[in-house]
């Protein structure tokens, strides 16, 4: 049980555009899902925390104009970057929490973009 | 806020014990511990939700010392599986419920 997926699993991309990446639960509800971002050989370092109906709190530093998110529903999850750059690069990584796992995260497999 | 991990890196021969601690200036409501492989997403391995608690995962246990606001993670008798970076997450207390912040990790190498 507590399975999340993300897709897609790789995206290239041209500087500019915009990328958008899934996460879903699969057998369960998740109150709270959470976005972070790796660097390699790096910790995962939160960006943002999002409820579903409810707008994402960001963390310091991070751009709510760039990395859009969106909670439709208890297992639907989305994150958007606007108008990457090679700097945006990165392993970007979805977890979900529910109320009965005492808070525990379980992570989808990840996201790895590369913007050319 | 992020915890502090020790030791960086370790290296292992099959077999043999490891010891991985994680240290924080804060209040503890929780520790995580997880494991990545190179590429892949962190799996969950247990959380600890009270001082003094102990856990146990096959031949992967940890224990929480609330007071000292740390947490050790214990891996006996390694196996090539155990290879990978683990990563403590803890939830302040008073925090935000869920808000996790990760150490920077340890390597861990098992040879054969």
């Amino acid at each position: 049980g507590a399975v999340v997926s993300q897709h897609p699993s790789r995206v290239i991309c041209k500087s500019g555009t915009s990328v958008k990446i899934e996460c879903r639960s699969l057998d369960f509800q998740a109150t709270t899902m959470f976005w972070y971002r790796q660097f390699p050989k790096q910790s995962l370092m939160l960006m943002a925390t999002s409820n579903e109906g409810s707008k994402a709190t960001y963390e310091q530093g991070v751009e709510k104009d760039k990395f859009l998110i969106n909670h439709a529903s208890l297992t639907l999850s989305t994150l958007t970057v606007t108008s990457a750059h090679p700097e945006d690069s990165s392993f970007y990584i979805c977890s979900a929490s529910f109320w009965t796992a005492g808070e525990t995260q379980y992570f989808g497999p990840g996201t790895r973009l590369l913007v050319l | 806020q992020q915890p502090v991990q020790s030791p960086q890196a370790v290296i292992l021969r099959e077999g043999e014990d490891a010891v991985i601690n994680c240290s924080s200036s804060k209040a503890l409501y929780s520790v995580h511990w997880y494991r990545q492989k190179h590429g892949e997403a962190p799996v969950f391995l247990m959380i600890l939700l009270k001082g003094g608690e102990q856990k146990g995962h096959e031949k992967i246990s940890a224990s929480f010392n609330e007071k000292k606001q740390q947490s050790s993670l214990y891996l006996t008798a390694s196996q090539l599986s155990y290879s990978g970076t683990y990563f403590c997450g803890t939830v302040n207390r008073g925090s935000t419920l869920g808000r996790l912040y990760f150490g920077r990790g340890t390597q861990l190498t098992v040879w054969p």
